[in-house]
């Protein structure tokens, strides 16, 4: 089956700039996350979506990222100004669902954004 | 809360020589505990899962990582290294929220692997 697709799989911008970075998760997978992975960090969740509902975003700095998951399916975030320290490789995951039992989530190769 | 501490950000082995990557976790209930690895530019991959069952818990590539209640901890073992397994390895602890499952990722343990 196909894995979880992301592009782009780099971005270079300048602080203030905007960017968006696009998922699309494994098929029939009801679970979409985003987390945030810098550089010597283990991976942070950002967001977890349940179909097109948010499930938990306390974690994301919702005054200047966003995301989206229209239909249930492929999924946007967006980071609007760009700071320094978003420089980051983006992930996106997805699993069958949220709760216990089928809950092995599945990543993409990311998204490396630098922000200079 | 849960949390997971990786005592080591970087092993180094020679090939042929016995892995050992260590992670103590922090749980207020029976955990959920995970190993990913992560070469470079690839996505996250699932090597084991223990979920309160076997307390030895085999993975895939020869690796296997026992839970250990009275030393809260969840080590990752590999009896041979091979090139191959040079990486980055993370331990990972499940946590709840509400009804769903959220993964706590521990800093990381590069796995260097010498010839």
């Amino acid at each position: 089956e196909a894995g979880v697709a992301q592009s782009p799989r780099y971005k270079i911008i300048e602080k203030r700039q905007s960017v968006a970075f696009w998922c699309n998760p494994i098929s029939g997978h009801a679970t979409l996350y985003w987390y945030q992975q810098i550089l010597g960090q283990g991976p942070k969740l950002l967001i977890q979506f349940q179909n097109n509902g948010v499930v938990d975003d306390s974690q994301l700095p919702k005054d200047r990222f966003s995301a989206e998951r229209l239909k249930g399916v492929d999924s946007t975030l967006k980071i609007q100004p760009a700071k320094l320290e978003d420089s980051a490789v983006y992930l996106c995951a997805s699993s069958i669902s949220g709760g216990a039992g089928r809950n092995e989530q599945f990543f993409g190769p990311g998204t490396r954004l630098t922000v200079l | 809360a849960q949390s997971v501490t990786q005592l080591d950000s970087h092993v180094s082995v020679s090939e042929g020589t016995p892995v050992l990557l260590r992670c103590n976790y922090s749980s207020s209930y029976s955990p959920s505990l995970f190993w990913y690895v992560q070469h470079p530019n690839k996505g996250l991959q699932l090597l084991l899962k223990y979920t309160s069952a076997a307390t030895l818990v085999k993975g895939i590539n020869g690796f296997e990582a026992e839970f250990k209640k009275s030393e809260t901890s969840f080590h990752l073992t590999k009896p041979s290294a091979h090139m191959s397994d040079a990486a980055e390895y993370f331990c990972v602890v499940s946590d709840r929220n509400g009804g769903y499952n959220k993964l706590i990722f521990g800093a990381g343990t590069r796995l260097a692997v010498h010839p």
